[in-house]
């Protein structure tokens, strides 16, 4: 199976910064590599497909990027509906999601 | 409206099965292969296995091979997984999604809960 780590577990940040989360995989996954945000008793939605493209609907501060094995999501100035828990998921193999990252207020 | 409207909570003893239901509209059903993804009580996500709608054709995890079925009725719009011999571990919210490479609609979600 492919793993998937991501860093950090989570992260403290202020409304306006800017924010990278890291996902890495334990093997090439080429660009099969998607990016989810969860809010508390909500189902995951979909943000970042092909490690990059961004999904319809999706602010663009919102950014991904990378291929291989490393990748990150980046949010250029955190609004106060983004603090949640983001996942990464590869799609090369099956499928495997990342422990997540909670991003929660400073 | 394009949505994945999932079956209700449900409450289980240890060795029982439990079937949750994920009904499609808005969209063509069998355009769309059908995945299963659980999250245990403060987990992260965890995939157990995909149905394409059109052929029945099904892949599992390997963790859920021969626990889990996946089946479905095309004439309602509706994907069916069923887990047998649960444990109290299987406590989870179950989701429905559809995609191939990414998950890009989700069902709103189904607690099983099993417990003695």
């Amino acid at each position: 199976d492919i793993q998937m780590t991501q860093s950090p577990s989570s992260l403290a940040a202020s409304e306006g910064d800017r924010v990278t989360i890291t996902c890495r995989a334990s093997q090439d996954i080429r660009t099969y590599l998607n990016w989810y945000q969860q809010k508390p008793g909500k189902a995951p939605k979909l943000l970042i497909k092909g490690a990059s493209s961004l999904q319809s609907g999706v602010p663009s501060r919102f950014s991904g990027s990378g291929s291989g094995a490393d990748f990150t999501l980046t949010i250029s100035s955190l609004q106060p509906e983004d603090f949640a828990t983001y996942y990464c998921q590869q799609s090369y193999n099956r499928y495997t999601f990342g422990q997540g990252t909670k991003l929660e207020i400073k | 409206q394009v949505q994945m409207v999932q079956s209700g909570a449900e409450v289980k003893q240890p060795g029982a099965s439990v079937i949750v239901s994920c009904k499609a509209s808005g969209y063509t059903f069998t355009d769309y292969y059908i995945h299963w993804v659980r999250q245990a009580p403060g987990q992260g996500l965890e995939w157990m296995g995909w149905m394409n709608p059109n052929s029945g054709g099904t892949i599992y995890a390997l963790k859920f091979q021969g626990r889990v079925t996946l089946t479905r009725d095309t004439s309602i719009s509706t994907a069916h997984m069923e887990v047998r011999s649960l444990r109290p571990d299987d406590t989870a919210v179950y989701y429905c999604a559809r995609g191939t490479d990414e998950f890009d609609l989700w069902g709103q979600g189904t607690l099983v809960t099993v417990s003695s």
